[in-house]
């Protein structure tokens, strides 16, 4: 079935370093990729997200990457600070675009220490 | 602000106890609602979408028989756990969305976790 892979499962950096989370996904149909942040207790709150007409999308701190060829997909956050830390989701559409179901990765744990 | 509610956000009861969750849209009209279960440390799973108007498209391994849904308008849907056991405990979250107005992605609810004792 549909898959996501998430990598890695835990990520130490120091403020002002930037931080990389990779994933890959099966479903050749996805189109559309979304990050989200979740912070303890919370529902996942999207924070950057990429259809697969686009190569690299940026916003202030954050970029996501996309080869669709390879069925890759990055998260950047540049100058991390202390409440960038957070559990952080990747996800792919299943059989279409932002509507569609979503297939999670397994998850981040960020740690930006002062 | 939020756009999606989920109501209530922390629920404890008995082994054997129903107990209902809601998932409101706030300010937009969701012909679509997505409900996920995550356990701790672990990842979203989609247990099934909910089309308003008509019956719910459940995930493999997920019974529906369990897990009752209802979406019975374009701003509410509702996940009722039925006869539920402490394995039933979980976080359980919803999305809203309008099937096809792909510039409006899904938003979340806040969670509801359900602890059965």
């Amino acid at each position: 079935g549909e898959n996501v892979e998430q990598h890695p499962s835990t990520l130490s950096v120091q403020e002002g370093d930037s931080a990389v989370i990779k994933c890959t996904y099966s479903d050749s149909a996805s189109n559309y990729f979304p990050w989200y942040k979740q912070e303890l207790g919370k529902g996942p709150q999207l924070i950057i997200d990429i259809r697969s007409n686009v190569g690299e999308k940026k916003d202030q701190r954050i970029a996501v990457t996309l080869n669709k060829t390879a069925k890759h997909f990055s998260l950047h956050i540049t100058e991390t600070q202390p409440e960038d830390s957070a559990v952080y989701f990747c996800a792919a559409s299943i059989g279409g675009g932002a509507t569609n179901k979503l297939i999670f990765g397994t998850g981040t744990l960020l740690a930006v220490q002062p | 602000g939020a756009v999606v509610s989920q109501h209530p956000s922390w629920v404890i009861c008995k082994s054997g106890t129903s107990v209902k969750i809601e998932c409101r849209s706030l300010d937009f009209q969701a012909t679509t609602m997505f409900w996920y279960r995550q356990f701790p440390k672990q990842s979203l799973m989609l247990m099934a979408t909910s089309n308003e108007g008509s019956k719910a498209t459940y995930e493999q391994g997920v019974e529906k028989d369990k897990f009752l849904i209802n979406h019975a308008s374009l701003t509410l849907s509702t996940l009722t756990v039925t006869s539920a056991h402490p394995e039933d405990s979980s976080f359980y979250i919803c999305s809203a969305a309008v099937r096809g107005i792909e510039r409006k992605p899904q938003h979340f609810g806040d969670g509801t976790r359900l602890s059965i004792l």
